[in-house]
């Protein structure tokens, strides 16, 4: 059973640009999470989806941050017009229904911006 | 949120065992205490929860106190590979965030 799978592993873009972070859940798990890790600080909770659903969105910058999780497909995490300061890694983690809330994270993008 | 304290840092020697403790004085009934660990340039990884009774799995150990108000993480032999950065965290077993504080720092040494 593979494991939480995000990519690109490693994402470089410069100021002003796009970043796209895509994140597909262990099989059969319904529930994903994102969390942000700055240089040397810890990891802070941004969003949590259910299918088609955002259900606490309490941590994500109000600006040029937004996630979804179609249907079908990954959960995306978009970055718009990135700045210097939105360098970090971004794990993602899904949990399934029935687990409570063991959540099982991803091997994490690290964004650079230039 | 419940708060949690962890001591920053730990050292240990490899095949002894580490005694890893939290307090949270303010946990509430119905919170679990959740234990996971980032290992360098990692994600998080589950290790164990409870909640009133002390547990084992095949990682670790949780001792819970009578009170509740403090836990210790026990592995029971060290290895290198355990070196981690170890987080205590309160919730429930419904869905939600997890809240990392900044956890212990665990060296494992030779």
């Amino acid at each position: 059973n593979a494991g939480v799978m995000q990519n690109p592993r490693h994402l470089v873009r410069r100021r002003g640009q796009e970043a796209r972070l895509r994140c597909s859940p262990m099989k059969g798990h319904s529930h994903v999470y994102w969390y942000r890790q700055l240089p040397e600080e810890g990891l802070k909770f941004m969003v949590y989806l259910q299918k088609e659903n955002i259900i606490d969105e309490s941590g994500m910058p109000k600006e040029r941050f937004s996630a979804e999780f179609p249907k079908e497909g990954p959960s995306i995490l978009r970055i718009q017009q990135v700045v210097r300061g939105d360098s970090a890694a971004y794990f993602c983690a899904s949990s399934d229904s029935v687990g409570g809330n063991i959540q099982y994270f991803g091997a994490g993008t690290r964004l650079s911006v230039l | 949120d419940a708060k949690t304290t962890q001591p920053n840092s730990m050292e240990s020697n490899e095949e002894e065992p580490v005694h890893l403790p939290c307090n949270h004085s303010t946990i509430s009934g119905t919170d679990y205490i959740h234990w996971y660990r980032q290992l360098p340039s990692q994600g998080p990884e589950y290790v164990i929860h409870g909640l009133t009774s002390n547990v084992n799995n095949r990682m670790a150990s949780l001792a819970i106190a009578e009170d509740r108000k403090s836990s210790t993480l026990i592995l029971h032999r060290a290895t290198l590979r355990d070196a981690a950065v170890y987080y205590c965290i309160l919730g429930g077993t419904s869905y939600g965030k997890l809240t990392f504080g900044q956890g212990t720092i665990l060296t494992v040494h030779p």
